[in-house]
């Protein structure tokens, strides 16, 4: 079954770090860039970061520089996301999405989520 | 960063409606534009790509137009199953940016 899962989401304090892990299956996991987007409570969606296919290449949006770091693990068809100094802005549900070569694989498939909580 | 403008924010229309859904961006992206929809507490689906391709399996009443910096989505008659979000996704320059939403609900 072709399918991005989430995982490592939950209540987190302030300041501290949680890291988020998307499992892929069912497709060629090292020939896709793979992407994080969250969504706060009742607002919008917002891209945070993606990693190249081959984990040469990171591009960050701005509210995850300095503080996310994104990574990739090809033989465990795995990404990773290490967030640290966690803020309340920071609440959301955090989708994993992909991106192929052309537009007919271009955020295509998105995982079900995972909610991360930060709280004082 | 393009950012990428959402018209309109909401809407309420009836049964076999036809509506219309517009982004436009702040600088030309070419062809470089999804169409996702999204039910509460579920994630987005895509139903356009390439600005005007239709996903497979997605109902032939969805479909995209545009180029450049003006894109629309309509809905040729509406169904009582298309209530939710929906967004625009463009791709062409990192950041990656989404438009607003469209909240659509059904009268």
């Amino acid at each position: 079954q072709v399918q991005l899962v989430e995982s490592g989401g939950g209540v987190v304090q302030l300041g501290r770090s949680l890291r988020l892990s998307c499992t892929a299956s069912g497709f060629t996991f090292s020939t896709y860039a793979i992407h994080w987007v969250r969504q706060a409570p009742g607002k919008g969606l917002e891209w945070v970061v993606v990693i190249w296919y081959d984990g040469s290449h990171e591009q960050y949006g701005d509210s995850a520089k300095g503080r996310f770091t994104i990574s990739r693990d090809n033989s465990k068809n795995t990404v990773y996301l290490q967030m640290n100094s966690l803020r309340a802005e920071d609440t959301a549900v955090y989708y994993c999405t992909r991106s192929g070569r052309g537009p007919f694989d271009a955020f295509d498939m998105w995982g079900q989520g995972t909610m991360v909580s930060v709280s004082s | 960063d393009i950012q990428m403008t959402q018209s309109p924010s909401s809407l309420s229309a009836s049964i076999g409606d036809r509506v219309t859904i517009t982004c436009r961006a702040s600088q030309a992206i070419r062809n470089d534009l999804g169409w996702y929809q999204q039910k509460p507490g579920k994630a987005p689906k895509r139903l356009i790509y390439a600005a005007s391709s239709l996903q497979s399996g997605v109902p032939s009443r969805f479909s995209g137009s545009g180029s450049g910096t003006e894109f629309t989505l309509t809905i040729s008659s509406l169904q009582p199953e298309d209530f939710g979000s929906y967004y625009c996704l463009q791709h062409n320059n990192y950041p990656i940016t989404f438009g607003q939403g469209t909240r659509l609900e059904i009268k």
